[in-house]
């Protein structure tokens, strides 16, 4: 069974640009969550979707966005990048309950904003 | 609000040595609780988790932690520590009335010397 897969790995943008990250979850898997992981503030918690509808979010400003498919696919938006959104993106499915079922993590994006 | 504390930035022990990873959470019930930990370039596995019962945890890799109410810890512990547990580790709690919302802490580094 493929794991969590999230593209590009890597991504280099410029202050004022937009981006959008891409996450597969695991076959089956009906929960994704979005984090983000920079030096000394650890991860923190962006939002979570569950058969295409936000049910959890964090307290990120409305530049930060998201939405999942059908098919459970997430992809996560940057709108009006600044520096300080450098970072590691990480992205996490599970089964439903993001607690009651085990949470796998992808390998993440970085993101390198100039 | 609720948190998670990690008081250790970086913790450095010899290989076979013991360990012990703080962690400290508020939140106004018994919460779900986990560890996860990050290896160099990859994303976070989850070393085990807990919610009621046996306060003593058993995890994969060897680890353990235990629940503490009376002072609101979950340290991790591991009894001898191998070369290959350098890595990054995160204390995550998930609120019972929230389970798919989950709180990382700032997380600890841990370096082993041979």
């Amino acid at each position: 069974k493929a794991g969590v897969t999230q593209t590009p790995r890597y991504l280099i943008k410029t202050r004022g640009q937009q981006v959008t990250l891409s996450c597969s979850p695991i076959s089956g898997h009906r929960s994704v969550s979005w984090y983000q992981q920079t030096p000394g503030q650890g991860l923190q918690f962006l939002f979570e979707y569950f058969s295409e509808t936000q049910r959890n979010k964090g307290n990120f400003p409305g530049r930060f966005s998201g939405r999942q498919f059908s098919n459970s696919r997430s992809e996560m938006n940057v709108s009006t990048l600044e520096l300080g959104d450098s970072a590691l993106y990480l992205c996490a499915s599970s089964f439903e309950s993001v607690a009651k079922n085990i949470q796998y993590f992808g390998a993440g994006t970085r993101l390198s904003v100039l | 609000a609720q948190s998670v504390t990690q008081p250790d930035i970086h913790i450095t022990v010899s290989e076979g040595a013991s360990l012990e990873l703080r962690c400290n959470y508020s939140y106004g019930a018994t919460p779900y609780l986990f560890w996860y930990v990050q290896s160099p370039g990859q994303g976070l596995q989850l070393l085990l988790k807990y919610f009621s019962g046996d306060t003593l945890v058993q995890g994969i890799k060897g680890f353990e932690a235990e629940f503490k109410r009376s002072q609101s810890s979950f340290n991790l512990r591991k009894p001898s520590v191998h070369w290959s547990d350098a890595a990054e580790y995160f204390c995550a709690v998930a609120s019972y009335l929230n389970t798919d919302k989950l709180i990382f802490g700032t997380g600890t580094r841990l370096q082993v010397f041979p």
